[in-house]
């Protein structure tokens, strides 16, 4: 089974801060990887799929890009709203989610 | 604008069975596939399964391999995911989600959620 494992597992910042979450496959996965914001008491929202395309109506401070087994999220300037975890996500026949990255304010 | 809509919380006791439901609306059923994703209290996401409801084929995560069922009606544009043999860890909130497609190219990714559905399992 494919593997996610994300870094950091907690990340603090400031508003207006770049920040970037990294995921890595256990084994090569293509562009297949997709990037999800949830907070809390909430379904978790879709913002990237295809490892780079944004989803309709996601503000474009939020980015992605990776191929293979190294991915990654940014978000260009941190808002308010941000604060929140997020998920990696793989499928191909199977799901896999990483563990989570929870971006707490500093 | 597409919607899912789940059934009710539920309180079960080990050892029983749970089925939860996912209604569909807002776009054409057949033509998405729907997954179920669930998650624990304080933990992350687990993916249980995956089903085609235009033709009602379905996979399932090992882990669950015998123990869950995912069927649907398309009279209803309605998915059902029934989990058994009932046990307190699968205490969680268990989410139905479409998977975002352009044309006849599956995106691998979940862009429609349900609220969630919670399950207690205790005694």
């Amino acid at each position: 089974d494919i593997q996610m494992t994300q870094s950091p597992t907690t990340l603090s910042a400031s508003v207006g801060d770049r920040v970037t979450i990294t995921c890595r496959a256990s084994q090569t996965i293509g562009g297949w990887l997709a990037w999800y914001q949830q907070k809390p008491g909430k379904a978790p929202e879709l913002l990237i799929y295809k490892a780079s395309t944004l989803e309709t109506g996601v503000p474009s401070r939020f980015g992605g890009s990776g191929s293979g087994t190294e991915f990654t999220l940014t978000i260009s300037s941190l808002q308010p709203d941000d604060f929140a975890t997020y998920y990696c996500q793989h499928f191909n026949f199977y799901g896999t989610f990483g563990q989570g990255t929870k971006v707490e304010i500093k | 604008q597409a919607q899912l809509v789940q059934s009710g919380a539920e309180v079960k006791k080990p050892g029983a069975s749970v089925k939860v439901s996912c209604k569909a609306s807002g776009y054409m059923f057949t033509a998405f596939f729907m997954h179920w994703v669930r998650q624990a209290p304080g933990q992350g996401l687990e993916w249980m399964a995956i089903i085609n409801p235009g033709g009602g084929s379905t996979n399932y995560a090992q882990k669950f391999q015998g123990r869950v069922t995912v069927t649907r009606d398309t009279s209803t544009s309605t998915v059902y995911m029934e989990l058994s043999s009932l046990r307190s860890e699968d205490t969680a909130v268990y989410y139905c989600a479409r998977e975002g497609s352009t044309g006849a190219t599956r995106w691998n990714a979940f862009d429609v959620w349900g609220q969630g559905t919670m399950v207690t399992v205790s005694s």
